[in-house]
């Protein structure tokens, strides 16, 4: 099992610009997660899915950020416009359901300039 | 809503010493999931443990062992003749059962960032 695989690893991109994260889920895994850290806020819930359909996107900071499930197997977290205090490392987390762990992926190290 | 607790901000010990981590928790419902998380250096977050809300038995895992006290709301970590491998961020995690049963999302606390000198 090659676990939650998220792209890119690190993107360094300037303020304005259209930023858009990846992550694949574990096969089989019905629900998806997208998380922020900061050193001021620490790790925030952001949107989560299940069976692909958004279920709380409250943690989801401004209109300028939008999360996609199009299939089991694919989910976006999307910045646009991008601004420098969007600066965070993203980790996207799947399950089989709460009894179970939830694993995360590497994480994604977002840098906007 | 839910929420975690964690109080110690920082924790350094010398290698082979005991070291307790604490966390508390808040939450309304009756079922729900307490996690552990390490995240070394490296900024992965790495699976220790689930404990669901009606197993209060402690549990122990080489030198890793948690003390779960729905009495008092606490769920802390020991790591006992500690390594400078074990030197990590600590997170403490809350999870409820969402409305339509399924999984909801991780409440994590700050997290402890514990130290381990040689």
């Amino acid at each position: 099992d090659a676990g939650v695989i998220q792209s890119p690893r690190h993107e360094v991109t300037e303020m304005g610009q259209e930023v858009t994260l990846r992550c694949k889920p574990i096969s089989g895994h019905n629900s998806l997660f997208w998380y922020r850290q900061t050193m001021m806020r620490g790790l925030e819930l952001l949107i989560y899915f299940n069976n692909n359909v958004p279920i709380d996107d409250s943690g989801m900071p401004e209109d300028r950020f939008s999360a996609k499930m199009p299939n089991a197997s694919f989910s976006t977290l999307k910045i646009q416009p991008s601004e420098p205090r969007d600066s965070a490392v993203y980790f996207c987390a799947s399950t089989p359901g709460g009894r179970r762990g939830y694993t995360f992926g590497s994480g994604t190290r977002l840098t906007v300039v | 809503a839910q929420k975690v607790t964690q109080a110690q901000t920082e924790i350094s010990v010398v290698e082979k010493e005991d070291v307790t981590l604490d966390c508390v928790y808040e939450t309304r419902d009756t079922t729900y999931y307490l996690f552990w998380y390490k995240q070394p250096p490296s900024g992965e977050l790495v699976f220790l443990i689930r404990r669901n809300s009606f197993d209060e038995q402690n549990e122990i895992s080489g030198r890793y062992s948690w003390n779960f006290q729905k009495s008092t709301s606490s769920f802390n970590f020991t790591i006992t003749a500690s390594q400078v491998v074990d030197s990590a961020v600590y997170f403490c995690a809350l999870s409820e059962v969402d409305s339509g049963g399924g999984a909801d999302g991780l409440t994590f606390g700050k997290g402890t960032h514990l130290i381990i000198q040689p």
